[in-house]
């Protein structure tokens, strides 16, 4: 059974950094991209990066590019998405999900499998 | 970049009622659009790849249509458990692979 879990839910101050995590199990890890995707309170879905565990290939949104960083350790099948500095505006849920293999071996760009949510607070 | 958009942004229909969510790109995407389900409080869940293929699993009340710029997700006989609001996501070319705004799906 394909799953996805992530790391619990995180109260942080602005400034403070943080490291999310997604782990991966029942499938090989190493051949199917990682995508997060951000989800402010009350708000719709967007596309944040995505990231080839076998050889750490990542792809960000422009919306995201420098204000997060994108990384997976394929030795303990597990993605992660971190920040520096966070900002109130960093305040929202956190979803992990796998993108399905390409007719080519590559990726086809939809989600199939998803985590449960990482919910990130910020708040002075 | 190519945007999305999704009509209507929420509607009330009744139990049984065949109900119509449309998606618009601004460019051409082919049949490289998804739907997804995200019920209140959950995560959400793939419904439909490739403009028309169901997920293996999705009761077959859902179904896909389109191609080029105009998508539609259609629900046959509206159920409870279908309250949710229903994107869609485009993902031809290259990232990043854009959601639509969303449509929330009522019980009138």
């Amino acid at each position: 059974e394909v799953q996805l879990v992530q790391s619990g839910a995180e109260v942080k101050k602005p400034g403070e950094s943080l490291k999310i995590s997604c782990k991966g199990s029942g499938y090989s890890f190493t051949s199917y991209w990682i995508g997060w995707v951000r989800q402010m309170p009350g708000k719709g879905l967007e596309w944040m990066g995505i990231i080839y565990p076998g050889d750490s290939d990542t792809r960000y949104s422009p919306s995201f590019q420098g204000q997060v960083t994108i990384s997976a350790d394929k030795s303990i099948s597990t993605a992660y998405l971190q920040w520096s500095s966070l900002k109130a505006s960093d305040t929202a849920m956190y979803y992990c999900a796998r993108l399905p293999l390409g007719v080519y071996g590559d990726y086809s760009g939809y989600f199939d499998y998803w985590g449960q949510g990482t919910l990130v607070t910020v708040s002075s | 970049d190519i945007q999305m958009t999704q009509s209507p942004s929420s509607l009330s229909a009744s139990v049984g009622d065949r109900v119509t969510i449309t998606c618009r790109a601004s460019q051409g995407i082919s049949n490289y659009l998804a739907w997804y389900q995200q019920k209140p409080g959950k995560v959400p869940k793939l419904l439909i790849y490739a403009a028309s293929t169901l997920q293996s699993g999705v009761p077959s009340r859902f179904s896909g249509s389109g191609s080029g710029t105009d998508f539609t997700l259609t629900i046959s006989s509206l159920q409870p458990e279908d309250v949710a609001t229903y994107y869609c996501q485009k993902y031809n070319s290259a990232p990043p692979f854009t959601f639509g705004p969303g449509t929330k799906v009522d019980i009138k």
